[in-house]
């Protein structure tokens, strides 16, 4: 089993909400990622969470908050977003480590209005 | 930073054809990926490549770990309408490759000839 759920599938949000992007899998992984895909563009990375712990923030604005809470879960906290931060946003897991295949959920369209 | 010229930028498919992408790169890398994403939905991986000169197959889909390091390709034999999408190559680093670096080719988008 290869599969990395996300929920929701889209999200309307104002500027002034607070609302959590969430996503779990079940193949043992114990890295965990968020990255942020504009149209047309490829993946950037955002967080990335070995053995539950953060270990990797590529400089992304405090107003996004991740959270590991167990192996197998990782959210993602958004409160006072820009109407520039819609996008797809992805998260994957894989074996710890430098060399192991990195697997995607389908990810969250995130509408900020 | 590590960089990867995926190319071409767009091609035009009709049914049966043969497809080939490659991409290249400045910096070695000890990992490459080749991922197709249709719109709206998350990358899926296609192919994984872990030694220099391996050549590995899924399906229609080959693809080649250069023995350079620096670069990869995929070819798609006898292409079908549903392998319209984006491909990316990804790979990871040698260097700096700490968990997570998994630096992104731009994307082949291939399209259905009209």
């Amino acid at each position: 089993d290869t599969e990395v759920t996300q929920t929701p599938k889209h999200l309307v949000m104002g500027m002034t909400n607070k609302k959590s992007l969430k996503c779990e899998q079940h193949m043992g992984h114990r890295a965990m990622y968020w990255y942020k895909q504009k149209a047309k563009k490829p993946p950037e990375l955002m967080f990335v969470y070995s053995y539950e712990k953060l270990s990797i923030n590529e400089s992304v604005p405090s107003r996004f908050s991740p959270e590991c809470p167990n192996s197998s879960l990782l959210n993602l906290h958004l409160h006072a977003l820009q109407p520039e931060d819609s996008a797809l946003y992805l998260c994957a897991s894989s074996q710890v480590g430098a060399s192991y295949e990195q697997y995607f959920g389908p990810g969250t369209r995130l509408t900020v209005t | 930073g590590q960089q990867l010229n995926q190319s071409p930028q767009s091609m035009f498919i009709q049914e049966g054809e043969d497809v080939s992408m490659n991409c290249t790169s400045s910096s070695i890398f000890n990992t490459w990926l080749w991922y197709k994403q249709d719109p709206g939905e998350g990358p899926v991986l296609l192919i994984a490549l872990y030694k220099a000169g391996e050549l590995t197959s899924n399906g229609r889909l080959t693809a080649q770990f250069g023995i350079t390091r620096k670069d990869s390709f995929l070819n798609i034999s006898a292409s079908i309408p549903s392998d319209v999408g984006i491909y990316f190559c990804a790979g990871l680093g040698l260097y700096g490759g700490s968990q997570g670096n998994l630096i992104f080719g731009k994307g082949t988008k291939l399209s259905v000839k009209p």
